[in-house]
């Protein structure tokens, strides 16, 4: 079934681990992107993506980095998580051609 | 500053009554104004949205109404519902420099029984 999925879906480890959140969409769209929940629920983009090899920054500063090395896959990395980091963590993704975004079903990163 | 402002942050109303929620924007380039609704633990889904050439949409019992001139917008549900209960958003795609769509602050929907 054609969708946008994320693992895991939720992570609770300790300061100082690198973690990487998985997203991948089977829809074939071209544009990615990663959004922040903070526990008010407003959503800050962070990271997005035009296509492979693309990446940007988004509004909000993140010390995450993400790669887009494949259309389907857009990875999101800490190297040094810290409990500031602890936020529920949304992927999203659209074809160029229309604004409809769709979101996975996020991954709420816990950092003790 | 904040390209879209969303208004109440939290919203409670008898079931059967109706809701009304209102955001507004500060980019004349804005064309595109989506409303996502999203339930407890679950993903932000797409509800309804409006373009800038039309001002008024409905889907059975949610429409959303779009005024240029004063730059707002607004999100209506009538004949509220206990699965009506959730965080709803708006959004609207200047991208204030960046790609994609900016959101509201959302609004807490609780829905009274």
């Amino acid at each position: 079934e054609a969708d946008i999925y994320q693992t895991p879906r939720y992570l609770v480890i300790g300061t100082g681990k690198k973690i990487t959140l998985e997203c991948s969409q089977t829809m074939g769209h071209d544009k990615m992107y990663w959004y922040q929940q903070d526990p008010g629920m407003e959503l800050h983009l962070i990271h997005y993506s035009y296509g492979v090899n693309s990446t940007e920054k988004g509004d909000l500063s993140s010390e995450s980095t993400v790669s887009r090395i494949r259309t389907e896959h857009f990875p999101l990395t800490l190297e040094s998580a810290r409990p500031s980091h602890t936020s529920q963590y949304l992927c999203a993704s659209r074809v160029g051609a229309s604004e409809k975004l769709f979101f996975g079903s996020g991954t709420q990163l816990s950092v003790l | 500053g904040e390209n879209v402002e969303q208004h109440p942050s939290t919203l409670s109303v008898q079931e059967g009554d109706s809701a009304v929620i209102k955001c507004t924007y500060s980019d004349s380039a804005s064309n595109y104004f989506p409303w996502y609704k999203q339930e407890l633990g679950k993903r932000p889904q797409l509800i309804i949205d409006i373009r800038s050439n039309v001002g008024e949409k409905k889907d059975q019992r949610i429409a959303v109404t779009l005024n240029k001139t004063a730059k707002h917008f607004s999100l209506h549900i009538t004949e509220t519902q206990p699965e009506d209960s959730a965080v709803y958003f708006c959004a609207e795609n200047s991208g204030g420099g960046a790609d994609g769509l900016t959101f509201g602050k959302g609004t807490h929907l609780i829905i009274q029984p």
